[in-house]
């Protein structure tokens, strides 16, 4: 079955610091790839996503690249901001976006 | 985009009561899911629930334990029955609309 494995947190950087949170991923065939936000006292938003091979998902100076050859989806941001701490899941789901299937979830903790 | 909203945002239940859990979106939508998420664990989806049919159920969650409702296409309900301390969780509810799935801000379930 599909499942995605994401580096466990909580990960905590000072502000401008550079963030990668890594995430690798198992499925049968062509799954799409998503990474979710969830900032304290809020539900789940999507961040980004990206749905073949080599494509490059950004949002809000957030990036990440499906690498079909790795099964990976790694998240980065040049420059982080303590308006960036939040808890942010890496996801898949098959064709027919049905079924999502979340990793643990790594906490981000942005300090001054 | 999808607006979805939760009742209650959070609750405190004794051990062996139930509790329902609303979610309403504010268009039409087909398809509906509830998911757990646990403390310091990923998401899991516990059922999708269509309109005009019965609800399907993951591996591991029974109709017994957490029957759903779906009357309308912008309403649904989740129970939780006979609580126990193991359901202490944060329910989400969600749906899908034009490939993006939009999750409501969660129930936030405590059991004593």
């Amino acid at each position: 079955g599909n499942s995605v494995t994401q580096m466990e947190g909580p990960v905590t950087l000072s502000e401008e610091a550079f963030l990668t949170i890594n995430c690798t991923y198992t499925a049968t065939g062509y799954p799409s790839l998503f990474w979710y936000v969830q900032y304290p006292g809020e539900g789940l938003q999507l961040l980004l996503k990206a749905t073949k091979a080599d494509d490059k998902g950004s949002n809000k100076g957030f990036e990440a690249t499906y690498r079909k050859e790795t099964t990976s989806f790694h998240l980065e941001k040049g420059s982080v901001q303590v308006s960036d701490s939040a808890v942010y899941f890496c996801a898949l789901s098959g064709r027919g976006y049905q079924k999502v299937t979340f990793g643990i979830g790594t906490k981000l903790q942005v300090i001054p | 985009s999808a607006v979805i909203s939760q009742k209650p945002s959070r609750d405190i239940c004794q051990r062996g009561t139930s509790l329902t859990i609303q979610c309403q979106v504010d268009s039409q939508v087909t398809m509906m899911f509830w998911y757990r998420q646990q403390p310091g664990q990923s998401l899991t989806l516990i059922a999708t629930a269509n309109q005009g049919s019965e609800a399907t159920y993951e591996s591991g969650f029974v109709i017994d334990k957490f029957p759903i409702s779906r009357p309308n296409l912008t309403f649904s309900t989740l129970t939780v029955s006979n609580m126990s301390p193991e359901d202490s969780s944060i329910y989400l509810c969600s749906e899908i609309t034009g490939n993006e799935q939009f999750f409501g801000p969660g129930t936030r379930l405590t059991v004593l």
